[in-house]
């Protein structure tokens, strides 16, 4: 399985700020993603990032509010901009890569939000 | 309705019983099917991975994958202490596409 760090693994934020988080692979992959867990709930896909070009976002999500980057195969990150409460909540990167079992999804330890 | 349901539990079992877990789906898309596992503050972790119909067995742990019932189920065999945890059914229409997530159920095992 690829190893998936994430940064910053916690951070306590106020509202109106934005906070970008960071996901570094220690392979090259081909498919990354972004997911969100709130408090007691699943994961809920936010978008694909895409390598060299605009992230694709599930519905409910926008790019104003959670824009991606992913300038290369190892490397992405997510913003959550104007921070509120309800923000609050675990972001995670995950990954499938060309060197992993097709279709198997590994994921990051997690970014824990919470928004003041 | 959702696409995935999975009971929240929490389920309660005595070391050394089996644990039996399940998730039942509406889209018969789905051709991929995972379990993960998640300790509290951490990210998911893959436990099992299954294509299509069938079982599939991984030491204490075995998939079923039920499609004309629409029906997949996890057992824990032996369980101990250390397989307390949320554990999470995810799947897929194809291959490295989007997972959509049961809500998992908290398992607890005590001592």
């Amino acid at each position: 399985s690829a190893v998936i760090s994430q940064k910053p693994s916690r951070d306590i934020c106020q509202r109106g700020t934005s906070l970008t988080i960071q996901c570094q692979v220690d392979s090259q992959v081909t498919m990354m993603f972004w997911y969100r867990q709130q408090p007691g709930q699943s994961l809920t896909l936010i978008a694909t990032a895409n390598q060299g070009s605009e992230a694709t976002y599930e519905s409910g999500f926008v790019i104003d509010k959670f824009p991606i980057s992913r300038p290369n195969l190892t490397f992405s990150t997510l913003t959550v901009s104007n921070m509120s409460p309800e923000d609050s909540s675990i972001y995670l990167c995950s990954v499938v890569g060309a060197g992993l079992n097709t279709g198997e999804l590994f994921f990051g330890e997690g970014s824990r939000l919470t928004v003041l | 309705q959702k696409e995935v349901e999975q009971d929240p539990g929490p389920l309660s079992v005595p070391e050394g019983a089996i644990v039996s877990l399940n998730c039942t789906y509406s889209n018969s898309a789905f051709q991929y099917f995972m379990w993960y596992r998640q300790y509290s503050r951490k990210g998911p972790e893959l436990l099992m991975y299954t294509y299509s119909s069938g079982n599939k067995e991984d030491g204490r742990f075995t998939a079923q994958v039920d499609k004309s019932s629409k029906y997949i189920s996890l057992f824990i065999r032996d369980s101990q202490p250390s397989d307390s945890a949320t554990y999470l059914c995810a799947m897929a229409r194809a291959a490295g596409n989007k997972l959509t997530f049961g809500g998992g159920t908290r398992v607890l095992v005590k001592p």
